[in-house]
């Protein structure tokens, strides 16, 4: 079984500029997590979607960030204008989705490591 | 609030030796998961173990061993006979109530180095 795929695997752009993530879950997957790990820090979820909607975004920065599920596959994590600050890894997830009978493990993708100068 | 502690940042060993990883969570559900996962260099996150609230039984698989007591809100992670290929970041992590599939809040992890 394929797993959890990101592209690209590293980014560096120059701060004000703008850069887009992708992430191709496990085929039947129907929840999709986006993850921001910076250096030195444990993961910080920044959205959550079910199918094509979104479940959690509380703490995506609305102001630069956006992130999209169309037809409730892939997904895209934009960030315009990207800061210093943003230079992070971002992690992908998903799980088969909610349900009440099991926990629904969550599987990772590699990442994509982001430097912005 | 929910909240995740790894108080040990960095721990050294050296092959063959055990080592416990430090767990201490808050929550105020009843009901709530707990994980712990690897971080090898290549970055990838991998999953070792997942315990539900309601199950206090300690775990062990083949060198790995989990300790959850509820009294203490701990869930340390024990290696045994530690070897180099351990070395790594730890995670522990928390997922609340019974909303399968909730966002995992992470602690800061434990980077293992395990020497020859």
């Amino acid at each position: 079984e394929a797993g959890v795929a990101q592209s690209p695997r590293y980014k560096i752009i120059e701060k004000r500029q703008s850069v887009a993530f992708w992430c191709n879950p496990i085929s039947g997957h129907a929840t999709l997590y986006w993850y921001q790990q910076i250096l030195g820090q444990g993961p910080k979820l920044l959205i959550q979607f079910q199918n094509n909607g979104v479940v959690d975004d509380s703490q995506l920065p609305k102001d630069r960030f956006s992130a999209e599920r169309l037809k409730g596959v892939d997904s895209t994590l934009k960030i315009q204008p990207a800061k210093l600050e943003d230079s992070a890894v971002y992690l992908c997830a998903s799980s088969l989705g909610s349900g009440i009978s099991s926990y629904n493990e969550q599987f990772f993708g590699p990442g994509t490591r982001l430097t912005v100068l | 609030a929910q909240k995740v502690t790894q108080a040990q940042t960095e721990i050294s060993v050296v092959e063959k030796e055990d080592v416990t990883l430090d767990c201490v969570y808050e929550t105020r559900d009843t009901t709530y998961y707990l994980f712990w996962y690897k971080q090898p260099p290549s970055g990838e996150l991998v999953f070792l173990i997942r315990r539900n609230s309601f199950d206090e039984q300690n775990e062990i698989s083949g060198r790995y061993s989990w300790n959850f007591q509820k009294s203490t809100s701990s869930f340390n992670f024990t290696i045994t006979a530690s070897q180099v290929v351990d070395s790594a970041v730890y995670f522990c992590a928390l997922s609340e109530g019974y909303n399968q599939g909730g966002k995992l809040i992470f602690g800061q992890g434990t980077e293992l180095s395990v020497k020859p």
